[in-house]
């Protein structure tokens, strides 16, 4: 169980373009996702906190204007990267929040590579 | 800030031996949560033990065990029996407690096992 899927694993668009990343928590209801980004070798950088049917939370330096999320039912949620430039290319990895055995605990997506052009 | 801190970057192992990644966390909480995630080669990351703050009693899943010292804000992970397939990158992580949801990761560390 609690199994969190990416679309697409990678994509490849050109700068000035708009992707979309899906991400869909497969057997299990999540009101609470999360998104991050991760540079080669480096650890998890978290950018925003989406929740369900309510407008996300971005952290500190992650430009929301850039970075749109919606989360617009319990499985699922979206990235969606506008005017994206080389600067933008990396790893993006979504979790899902769930309750199991007395605590939350965080289940991950396969992640997405994206590359700008 | 409430930060986590791996301190050994890359470590080795030989197969069938035990190794031991370090951990330690600030906090200013006393209900929290804490995790470690292996991350190998696919990306993808997979939790493999938690820890609850209330907790005296260590963690054990398997092979992969925990040493929770809370006076001393360490979180060790042992992984027993190394095999092959434990090769990957290790991060420790923290959550506060209540409804807290956010985890906040350290650097990482970079286990390797040798055949």
């Amino acid at each position: 169980g609690a199994v969190v899927s990416q679309h697409p694993s990678w994509v490849i668009c050109k700068s000035g373009t708009s992707v979309k990343i899906e991400c869909r928590s497969l057997d299990f209801q999540a009101t609470t996702m999360f998104w991050y980004r991760q540079f080669p070798k480096q650890s998890l950088m978290l950018m925003a906190t989406s929740n369900e049917g309510s407008k996300a939370t971005y952290e500190q330096g992650v430009e929301k204007d850039k970075f749109l999320i919606n989360h617009a039912s319990l499985t699922l949620s979206t990235l969606t990267v506008t005017s994206a430039h080389p600067e933008d290319s990396s790893f993006y990895i979504c979790s899902a929040s769930i309750w199991v055995r007395g605590a939350y605990e965080q289940y991950f997506g396969p992640g997405t590579r994206l590359t700008v052009t | 800030a409430q930060t986590v801190t791996q301190s050994q970057p890359e470590m080795s192992v030989q197969e069938a031996e035990t190794v031991t990644l370090s951990c330690t966390y600030d906090t200013s909480e006393s209900d929290y949560y804490l995790f470690w995630y292996k991350q190998p080669p696919s990306r993808q990351m997979i939790l493999v033990i938690r820890q609850e703050a209330y907790k005296q009693q260590n963690a054990t899943e398997n092979r992969f065990s925990v040493n929770f010292q809370k006076a001393a804000k360490s979180f060790s992970l042992k992984i027993s029996d190394s095999q092959l397939g434990d090769a990957a990158m290790y991060f420790c992580a923290r959550r506060g407690g209540g409804s807290a949801r956010q985890l906040t990761f350290g650097s990482g560390t970079q286990l390797t096992v040798l055949p």
